[in-house]
């Protein structure tokens, strides 16, 4: 199986601070990596596909990129609305696999 | 709205089998794929496997292979999954999720999940 491995497992930032999580492979997964956002209680969301592309209705403060083994996902300005727990997700090979989940919390 | 949504939560003798099902918009079946994730408590995300309606396929953790088992009912664009030989380890909440389907290389495979259901806790307990 693919493993993925986030980073860090969790942060504090203050809003409008820049927050960077990355998501490294165990093997090459090219560009089939996707990006959800879930908070508290709640199903997860779509927030980044196929490395970089923004989902609907995602704000554009949000941003991913990378190739091969390593992927971040970018918040430009961290908003209160954005704490919750972020997971990558490949789909290059079976069994899918996600990460551990990095959450993110309002300094 | 479009949504999925599956069915209410359930508690569970150990060794006892659990049906959870996901009812999909209509069409959905016509160009997704359904997947099941679950999430025990406090944990990540675990997924399962897959069906593929438009192309009669299954695909299925080598984790759960045999003691799971997904199916799509077409009549009424519902996925089910099906989870036998119950153990406390499989505690957690439940969710579908729909994906437009990748296929390269001669198969195909779920690609993002862009509409989760919202979730069915099934709780597995003595």
């Amino acid at each position: 199986d693919i493993q993925m491995t986030q980073s860090p497992s969790s942060l504090s930032a203050s809003v409008g601070d820049r927050v960077t999580i990355t998501c490294q492979a165990s093997q090459d997964i090219t560009k089939y990596l996707n990006w959800y956002q879930q908070k508290p209680g709640k199903a997860p969301k779509l927030l980044i596909y196929d490395v970089s592309n923004l989902a609907r209705g995602v704000p554009s403060r949000f941003s991913g990129s990378g190739s091969g083994t390593d992927f971040t996902v970018t918040i430009n300005s961290l908003q209160p609305e954005d704490i919750g727990t972020y997971y990558c997700q490949q789909f290059d090979d079976l069994p899918q696999t996600f990460g551990g989940g990095t959450k993110v919390e309002i300094k | 709205q479009v949504e999925l949504v599956q069915s209410g939560a359930e508690v569970k003798k150990p060794g006892s089998s659990v049906k959870v099902s996901c009812k999909a918009p209509g069409g959905t079946f016509i160009s997704h794929a359904i997947s099941w994730v679950r999430q025990a408590p406090g944990q990540g995300l675990e997924w399962m496997g897959a069906v593929i309606p438009i192309f009669t396929s299954t695909l299925y953790a080598q984790k759960f292979q045999g003691r799971v088992t997904i199916i799509a009912d077409d009549s009424t664009t519902t996925a089910y999954m099906e989870l036998s030989s119950l153990t406390s380890e499989d505690t957690a909440v439940y969710y579908c999720a729909r994906a437009p389907v990748l296929c390269r290389g001669g198969t195909c495979h779920p690609n993002h999940y862009d509409l989760w259901g919202q979730g069915t806790r099934v709780t597995v307990s003595s």
